[in-house]
């Protein structure tokens, strides 16, 4: 059974900082890997898709990095704004379905 | 196509009553999921369509749960005889086989409460 880790759960940085978020899983046999962003009491927003053969995906100031064989994720924020504040899911698939982390609860202080 | 479409936003119910909530998916996708979401967790995985086939159903899914897809393109969810553990985000997505190419597209959710 797939299982996804998060680390940390919460965190707490100034604006303008550097960020990491982590994710890990359990089972490397998977066919790609989604990061999300998740407003309170809203719905998913797809951030990247990283196919399991692709190294890294990037979309603005978002860098996301795959490692399969270690099972292993990062979500690299540069340059962190308010905007940012949110919860981040890992979120992989494998087998039939998408299985997820609990997620990183981000907050952005001005 | 501006995306998926889930309906109502927020529901909420007197315990025991039934609920029916409705996804409609980006057309071309052929697969649809449901996933349930409480306060602070992750997106707990209910059941998928391939097309109007449900494939897969996890044990989270009690006998109180009900999905359906007819003709493979809307699909809805129905709980029978709501209970208080009820109370979830209830989220719908869609994808092409495997999150393949574009990956999963998440609707804004239903949002439900039992009291």
């Amino acid at each position: 059974k797939q299982e996804v880790t998060q680390i940390p759960a919460a965190l707490s940085v100034p604006e303008g900082e550097n960020l990491v978020l982590n994710c890990s899983f359990t089972d490397s046999a998977i066919y790609n890997l989604q990061w999300f962003r998740q407003d309170p009491g809203k719905g998913l927003t797809s951030l990247l898709l990283i196919q399991s053969s692709q190294r890294e995906q990037t979309s603005g100031r978002l860098n996301a990095s795959l490692d399969k064989s270690s099972g292993r994720s990062t979500l690299y924020i540069a340059a962190s704004q308010p905007g940012d504040s949110a919860t981040y899911l890992c979120a992989v698939t494998s087998g039939s379905r998408l299985t997820f982390g609990e997620g990183t609860q981000l907050t952005v202080n001005p | 196509d501006t995306g998926v479409s889930q309906n109502p936003r927020h529901k909420i119910t007197k315990r025991g009553q039934n609920v029916t909530f409705r996804c409609d998916p980006i057309s071309e996708h052929n697969r649809l999921y449901w996933y349930r979401q409480t306060l602070g967790q992750g997106p707990e995985f209910l059941t998928y369509f391939q097309n109007e086939a449900q494939l897969e159903k996890s044990r989270l899914l009690s006998d109180r749960f009900s999905a359906e897809r007819p003709k493979g393109s809307f699909s809805t969810l129905e709980i029978q005889r709501t209970e208080q553990g009820d109370s979830a985000m209830y989220l719908c997505a869609s994808s092409l086989i495997l999150g393949a190419l574009e990956g999963y597209t998440f609707g804004s959710g239903t949002r439900l409460t039992v009291v």
